[in-house]
């Protein structure tokens, strides 16, 4: 069964703090993502990779950085959190274009 | 910018009617058409894909109708049923390689279905 793990279901954080959200993908998959969701704003892309050590910035990646330096392993890191970075992250991999995208189960962030 | 428009935002269904989610793309370099349902306190899964050689496809009660001049793609529920109450998102993907493996997401629909 495939599968992408993420870290944390839950975290609270205070304000200024360095946040790190891992995740983890079983499938050997070359491209891994981070997504946002917010209620009525959907799944919106901070940033992704398409290789170990190859990233792109995603449509909001103010704010956020990234780090592969294995392949399975993609971590979004927020280098001083903020009160309007609370939201549920998603992490995703996918191998290739016109495949399927496997989500994990989210992480939702609190910054307090 | 949105590339991809979803609409509506939320739709209550009763048990054995026919839901209808649309969605629109800009892009005409997205080649593949994914539809997420999502169900509350798990991620997003595949329901069903379609790519713009054909005009539709099925899965179970799930059509994916397509229409490329148009630029848009809906997602049709037959018989409704209360299990088929989640959050559904279509996404679009471009063909190129290299690093254009991303999904664009709609803003997504909350589907209720009532018994």
């Amino acid at each position: 069964d495939v599968k992408v793990t993420q870290s944390s279901r839950y975290l609270v954080k205070r304000t200024g703090e360095k946040v790190f959200l891992e995740c983890v993908q079983d499938m050997d998959h070359e491209n891994m993502f981070w997504y946002r969701q917010d209620p009525g704003l959907g799944l919106r892309l901070i940033y992704f990779s398409y290789d170990v050590k190859m990233k792109e910035k995603g449509d909001i990646p103010e704010g956020y950085s990234v780090s592969r330096e294995k392949k399975e392993r993609f971590s979004l890191i927020l280098e001083s959190a903020s009160t309007n970075q609370t939201s549920m992250y998603l992490c995703a991999s996918r191998t290739g274009w016109g495949t399927e995208a496997f989500f994990g189960q989210g992480t939702r962030l609190t910054v307090v | 910018q949105q590339q991809v428009k979803q609409s509506p935002q939320s739709l209550i269904v009763q048990k054995g009617g026919i839901s209808i989610i649309n969605c629109a793309y800009e892009n005409t370099a997205f080649d593949y058409f994914p539809w997420y349902q999502q169900f509350p306190g798990k991620g997003p899964a595949l329901l069903i894909a379609i790519r713009p050689d054909v005009s539709e496809k099925k899965e179970g009660r799930f059509t994916i109708s397509f229409n490329k001049s148009a630029k848009q793609f809906s997602l049709h529920i037959m018989d409704s049923q209360p299990g088929d109450s989640a959050t559904y998102f279509c996404a679009a993907s471009p063909y190129s390689g290299g690093s254009n493996y991303k999904l664009t997401f709609g803003k997504g629909t909350l589907l209720t279905v009532n018994p």
